[in-house]
């Protein structure tokens, strides 16, 4: 069983379309984060919940925008791709906010055209 | 966010030989983490270490914190291929982020 999974795992779209990531975790946390990896595999946080609350809400321009359905879901949907949006995408999960471990999904690979 | 500092950024060794990779970072912790990424995967925990631990071991990694210094380093030993991978050391800055370095990327040659 797979702890964290995030779908779909490539996504190659046109600028100025609208997508969506899903993540799932199965390990009863109550924290889950989005993490953006750019090409030089800098990490940065975009946006933490938890227990379905926003915690996080990093500099992301407003096409961003994650739901959180309930504590095990956490979805980030992208308005108006653009070209600097080309990135891996990484969902996590910790148990709660602050001093534990994170565990991640494998990533999902935009690559906006 | 500001980003801790990884060195050396790659580090490429034979088979069999111990792996180094060290990181400092800016602002008093709660703790630090190490992480490993495969190409093409998600990052991995690998340990965490607390502000008032000195050092900490996994099978054949050993993490060491030096607050006074801001400092960390990882130790591989006896490194296998399998251990090629980018390693990612992230600290506490508040209650709900963590600073991440740049990640050192390291190459076990057979």
């Amino acid at each position: 069983d797979t702890a964290v999974s995030q779908t779909p795992k490539y996504l190659v779209t046109q600028m100025g379309n609208d997508k969506s990531i899903k993540c799932e975790q199965n390990l009863g946390h109550d924290t889950m984060y989005w993490y953006k990896q750019d090409s030089k595999k800098f990490l940065k946080i975009m946006f933490s919940y938890n227990n379905k609350e926003l915690i996080i809400n990093e500099t992301v321009p407003n096409r961003f925008s994650p739901k959180s359905p309930d504590k095990a879901h956490l979805n980030l949907h992208i308005n108006s791709l653009e070209l600097g949006d080309s990135a891996v995408y990484f969902c996590a999960s910790s148990r709660k906010p602050a001093g534990e471990k994170l565990f991640f999904g494998s990533g999902t690979q935009l690559s906006v055209l | 966010s500001q980003q801790g500092e990884e060195d050396p950024q790659a580090l490429s060794i034979q088979e069999g030989e111990n792996a180094t990779m060290n990181c400092s970072y800016k602002t008093s912790i709660n703790n630090l983490q190490w992480y490993r990424q495969n190409s093409g995967r998600g990052l991995v925990h690998l340990i965490l270490i607390r502000s008032n631990e000195r050092e900490k071991h996994s099978g054949r990694l050993r993490v060491t914190l030096d607050t006074s210094k801001k400092s960390s380093s990882l130790l591989i030993t006896a490194s296998r291929a399998a251990d090629t991978a980018s390693y990612f050391c992230a600290t506490d800055a508040n209650d709900y982020q963590l600073i991440w370095g740049a990640g050192t990327k390291l190459i076990i040659k057979p």
